[in-house]
């Protein structure tokens, strides 16, 4: 069975751009989250979607987006990109959402910001 | 909220050792415990989890203990391989309304000396 896959694997944007990450959970999995890590803060949860709802979102301001489509991938965007925002974005898929089930990672994209 | 605190943030072992990692978790209403290994370039690799019901669970070299009372958690690795040099993440779940939402531990650096 593939994993988890996510596009572009790297990327590069200037401040006051925006950017569309892409994820594709592991086939029959409906759950897919969003995780930044950087070194300062190491992995913080950005927000999770089930059946094209988000379900949980974390601590970031509104200038993170995502949603998910019909077929469980899930794109996240970031608009008027900030230094602050360069990190590995990671995108998680699990079977279901509301128990705390196993969820797998992808390689992540890696955003700089200049 | 959640908190998770990992430590130690940087082991180094001889290889054949056995290495431990200890996490704590501050909200009772965690009830899942995974364990993630992440190496350079990569994304998290779920290694093994535990839920509340459980007190210890094994897989082959690696082990998780959970003591609920105390809201502490560990990794044991036994006879360490140099393969083992990774960053590893303790993590914790409520599941419930929070979903899959994870709160991670600061990571540990476990280097794995031939």
């Amino acid at each position: 069975k593939a994993g988890v896959t996510q596009t572009p694997r790297y990327l590069i944007k200037t401040r006051g751009q925006q950017v569309t990450l892409s994820c594709s959970p592991i086939s029959g999995h409906r759950s897919v989250s969003w995780y930044q890590q950087t070194p300062g803060q190491g992995l913080q949860f950005l927000f999770e979607y089930f059946s094209e709802t988000q379900r949980n979102k974390g601590n970031f301001p509104g200038r993170f987006s995502g949603r998910q489509f019909s077929n469980s991938r899930s794109e996240m965007n970031v608009s008027t990109l900030e230094l602050g925002d360069s990190a590995l974005y990671l995108c998680a898929s699990s079977f279901r959402w509301d128990r705390g089930y196993e969820q797998y990672f992808g390689p992540g994209t890696r955003l700089t910001v200049t | 909220g959640e908190n998770v605190e990992q430590h130690p943030s940087t082991l180094s072992v001889q290889e054949g050792d056995s290495a431990v990692i200890k996490c704590t978790y501050s909200d009772s209403a965690s009830n899942y415990f995974p364990w993630y290994k992440q190496e350079l370039g990569k994304g998290p690799q779920l290694i093994i989890d535990i839920r509340s019901n459980v007190g210890e669970k094994k897989d082959q070299r690696i082990a998780v203990t959970l003591n609920k009372t105390a809201k502490h958690f560990s990794l044991h690795i036994t006879e360490t391989q140099p393969e083992d040099s990774a960053v590893y993440f303790c993590a914790a779940s409520m599941g419930g309304n929070a979903g899959n939402m994870l709160t991670f531990g600061g990571g540990t650096r476990l280097m794995v000396k031939p």
